[in-house]
């Protein structure tokens, strides 16, 4: 049973435009959330991240919200450029948890340029 | 610098073979993971370890051990018991307090000869 999930296995926008990658998740414990960026054949690399008490996170070209009532999180790019082409993974995690983190299947993003 | 290095990139594994993937990271932390990534699915966790000669599974343990002899290093043990052993590993670390950053290595793929 999944408990986060990326229902967009991949996802093609033009250089330039937004990038809307979406996750959602069942487990109402987790009240931590986190984006990983993945180039092929290399290790994730922590993007941007976002705790329940708030409903967004904003780095530079980068914004995470958070819908708690939903159980959804989504991560905006904007402008994308070619170099964010890779695979996103959503990931949360819950404070009784440690600091164990549960993984969606990832994104791949191409922003075609 | 500081950061996780695994070792081999690549490395292929012979039916009824034991092989052993390094991980080794000299950013401090106390906490260690291993992670593994199917094709088109998110990452699932192997073992993790919160200190030196602690260690607990994960998800899916079965087929795998782990020792956690030294601070900085994790390695992982794919044993003949694992029947489907091809996938790429991901080693990581942080600090055990929650909402610490995971960072990762660079990854080992084993393939099955």
């Amino acid at each position: 049973d999944q408990q986060v999930k990326q229902n967009s296995p991949s996802l093609s926008v033009q250089e330039g435009r937004i990038s809307i990658l979406n996750c959602d998740y069942t487990n109402s414990m987790f009240d931590y959330f986190l984006w990983y960026k993945k180039y092929p054949a290399e290790g994730p690399t922590f993007l941007i991240s976002i705790s329940s008490i708030k409903d967004k996170n904003e780095d530079g070209r980068f914004t995470v919200f958070l819908n708690k009532s939903a159980k959804h999180l989504s991560l905006h790019i904007v402008p994308s450029q070619p170099g964010d082409s890779a695979v996103y993974f959503c990931a949360a995690s819950d404070n009784n948890a440690g600091n164990m983190l549960t993984f969606g299947g990832g994104t791949r993003l191409m922003v075609k340029p | 610098d500081g950061g996780i290095t695994q070792s081999p990139k690549y490395l292929f594994r012979k039916e009824g073979q034991n092989v052993t993937l390094s991980c080794e990271q000299n950013l401090n932390h106390d906490a260690m993971y291993w992670y593994r990534q199917d094709p088109g699915q998110g990452l699932r966790l192997i073992y993790y370890s919160q200190i030196v000669n602690d260690f607990q599974k994960g998800d899916i343990a079965e087929g795998y051990s782990v020792s956690r002899e030294k601070k900085e290093s994790f390695p992982l043990t794919v044993t003949s018991a694992q029947k489907n052993p091809t996938a790429f590993y991901l080693c990581a670390s942080s600090i055990p307090r929650n909402r610490e950053t995971q960072y990762f290595g660079p990854g080992t793929r084993l393939l099955v000869l």
